[in-house]
């Protein structure tokens, strides 16, 4: 079954620790996104990719880093600059580009959630 | 002013009801609009989409499009327990790229 995988599912870090999460994707969806949760909000966009080798910030970058070195795949890593890294994260990917069929939807993976001891 | 906007809720709504869930926003040149399920700690889930103005509708739920007036609507017809949940939209900008704003979220409790 086509999906996208996240891991881990939970996760604990202590504060000064840089952690990675990974997203996987078997979709193959050309954009792949990062997306913060906290309680009672919205989705904030952290990094978004189109290509291979290729990333955009979005409007929390702050304090994390991603690479997309595969298709497949767009971990995020949540740095120790980071300072309220605590919350709800959320991969998404989806087609671009001609001959993709589909409604242009995102595509979410089952999520990340980091809490900070 | 927050670019996508929702009434939080709670929502409280009878089973077998109708639940009316708004959204507006700011972007008059928005293409696309979408509406998603979260249920509590889980990933959101896309229920409805529309792009052109006027309703959509399928099974229990209909879209309704306003882009003169910049708002997007979903109905929810006889509403049952397993759609309580927080409802999100989100709108695709003018970004070639395709960015999608989220608003926060309406929570909608149907009670027996």
């Amino acid at each position: 079954d086509g999906g996208i995988t996240q891991s881990p599912k939970y996760l604990f870090r202590k504060e000064g620790q840089n952690v990675t999460l990974s997203c996987e994707q078997n979709l193959n969806h050309d954009a792949m996104y990062w997306y913060r949760q906290d309680p009672g909000q919205g989705l904030r966009l952290i990094y978004y990719s189109q290509i291979v080798n290729d990333f955009q910030k979005g409007d929390i970058a702050e304090g994390y880093s991603v690479s997309r070195e595969k298709k497949e795949s767009f971990p995020l890593t949540v740095t120790s600059a980071q300072k309220n890294p605590t919350a709800f994260y959320l991969c998404a990917s989806r087609p671009i580009g001609r001959g993709n069929s589909g409604t242009g939807e995102l595509f979410f993976g089952e999520g990340s959630r980091l809490t900070v001891l | 002013q927050k670019e996508v906007e929702q009434n939080s809720g709670p929502l409280s709504v009878p089973e077998g009801a109708i639940a009316s869930l708004n959204c507006t926003y700011s972007d008059r040149g928005s293409q696309s609009f979408f509406w998603y399920r979260q249920y509590s700690g889980k990933s959101p889930e896309l229920i409805m989409f529309i792009y052109s103005n006027g309703d959509k509708e399928d099974g229990r739920f209909t879209a309704q499009l306003n882009k003169a007036s910049q708002y997007v609507s979903l109905l929810i017809r006889d509403s049952q327990p397993s759609d309580s949940a927080t409802y999100l939209c989100a709108v695709q900008t003018t970004d070639s790229w395709g960015k999608f704003q989220f608003g926060a979220g309406t929570q909608v409790v149907v009670t027996p």
